[in-house]
């Protein structure tokens, strides 16, 4: 168990429709790091918050937002879902802003229909 | 061409071979090799990493790095049925190269048969 939590774990919805996906980092990490993993394009990175503050962006859609807030907790929003959205979503924590030390979380699996 | 490349196998070995994994990688402003491990519906796991060029061991598993070659590898010792995984591949340049955002390879799915 790496301690950073995702939930929900699995998530089905239909095409066009919203969602939120959460993670908790490990305690006493400052940076969030959220991924998507697809079958034929691997683990990509979307976007890194560092203690509240977007730190650097990856491979992010228009349609597809993050925040961290206060409690250091992220969420990812996703909006106008379309089939090729489904995927698995990760986020990882680190304690600075070092990425190169990544402790992932369980990872949510979005399935639009 | 990709920044870094991965060949996703799949490979699959007997019990208590030598496993021999390796990517390649374009961006020469890369400073830190990373190997995760991923079972099967989990998320990754940081295995290893080294910075700059040189060799890392940690009990069976061995990571080398030849930047001269843009090539990395990661040796498995004696491999277990329970290394049976996803093996990833993961670079960034740090602070100091400019970007902290790891590029992961696609990874290898290794099996390793009892």
């Amino acid at each position: 168990d790496s301690g950073v939590t995702q939930t929900p774990k699995h998530l089905i919805t239909a095409t066009g429709q919203r969602v939120t996906l959460r993670c908790s980092p490990r305690s006493g990490d400052l940076s969030v790091y959220w991924y998507q993993q697809s079958l034929d394009q691997g683990l990509q990175f979307l976007i890194q918050y560092y203690n509240g503050e977007e730190r650097a962006k990856g491979n992010i859609l228009e349609r597809f937002s993050a925040q961290q807030f206060p409690d250091l907790h992220s969420e990812l929003n996703l909006s106008s879902l379309e089939l090729g959205d489904s995927a698995l979503y990760f986020c990882a924590s680190t304690r600075s802003g070092n990425s190169y030390e990544q402790y992932f979380g369980p990872g949510t699996r979005l399935t639009v229909t | 061409q990709k920044e870094v490349e991965q060949d996703p196998g799949p490979l699959s070995v007997p019990e208590g071979a030598i496993v021999s994994l390796n990517c390649t990688y374009s961006n020469s402003a890369f400073q830190y090799f990373m190997w995760y491990r991923q079972y099967s519906r989990k998320g990754p796991e940081l295995l290893m990493y080294t910075y700059s060029s040189g060799n890392k061991e940690d009990g069976r598993f061995t990571a080398q790095v030849d930047k001269s070659s843009k090539y990395i590898s990661l040796f498995i010792r004696d491999s277990q049925p329970s290394d049976s995984a996803t093996y990833l591949c993961a670079m960034s340049g740090g602070p100091q190269g400019g970007s902290e955002k790891l590029v992961f390879g696609k990874g290898m799915k290794l099996t390793v048969n009892p």
